[in-house]
């Protein structure tokens, strides 16, 4: 596709329910981030993947939070057990090696 | 020290000032550098790279000073539009495949 595309672009789902997220990156980008940005803040780290490395947990919140690419392409996050602290924009890049990032529009996350 | 640390600001300028911001790093390997822009709601975009000679792109120079590790952003002449969050991107690893963002400096221009 012409840019990283994320679905859904918005989810409200209750408390404790499980959610999925999905992006998929620019064709051919080895590189894909996830972030997650609550209103008013910064982007905050979550997952890093690039090629066939292990991926790079280390901004993952808690164990409820879960990220696979499969195929070296699309993506998707997993979030158990939904809590209300997890309601915020998750928004997703990828790139090559040095150069220049691209985001997806995000998705907007409401825990109710 | 955190990998990429910015001021958050809110830097607060009337139009047709010049304002700076700086963005530290804390690895001296790293080799790419840029800034990005994210308006309120919207997905951050790239503004500019930042190369070791510096850069200009109309209003906006970019600055690299790798003894002191620290990227600047210069916006001269501000206008009411470039009221956004610029945020600092580096290669954090040295090895040109892990970007990594810092939490943004946000300007409000004001008439």
């Amino acid at each position: 596709g012409a840019g990283v595309s994320q679905s859904p672009s918005n989810k409200v789902t209750e408390k404790g329910k499980d959610v999925e997220l999905r992006c998929d990156p620019i064709s051919g980008h080895t590189a894909l981030y996830w972030y997650r940005q609550s209103l008013g803040q910064g982007l905050e780290f979550l997952i890093y993947f690039q090629g066939n490395s292990a991926p790079d947990k280390s901004g993952l919140p808690s164990d409820r939070f879960s990220a696979e690419r499969t195929g070296g392409s699309v993506s998707t996050l997993t979030i158990q057990r939904t809590q209300q602290e997890d309601s915020a924009v998750y928004l997703c890049a990828s790139s090559l090696r040095e150069e220049e990032a691209f985001f997806g529009q995000g998705t907007r996350l409401t825990v109710v | 020290r955190k990998e990429v640390e910015q001021d958050p600001g809110p830097f607060n300028v009337p139009e047709g000032a010049t304002v700076a911001f700086n963005c530290t790093y804390s690895n001296s390997a790293s080799q790419s550098f840029f800034w990005y822009r994210q308006d309120c709601r919207k997905e951050p975009k790239l503004l500019m790279s930042v190369y070791s000679s510096g850069n200009e792109d109309g209003r906006f120079t970019a600055q690299l000073n790798r003894a002191s590790q620290y990227i600047s952003l210069l916006i001269r002449d501000s206008k009411l539009s470039d009221s956004a969050t610029y945020l600092c991107v580096v290669d954090y690893t040295g090895t040109a495949s892990k970007l990594t963002f810092g939490t943004g400096t946000r300007l409000q221009v004001t008439l």
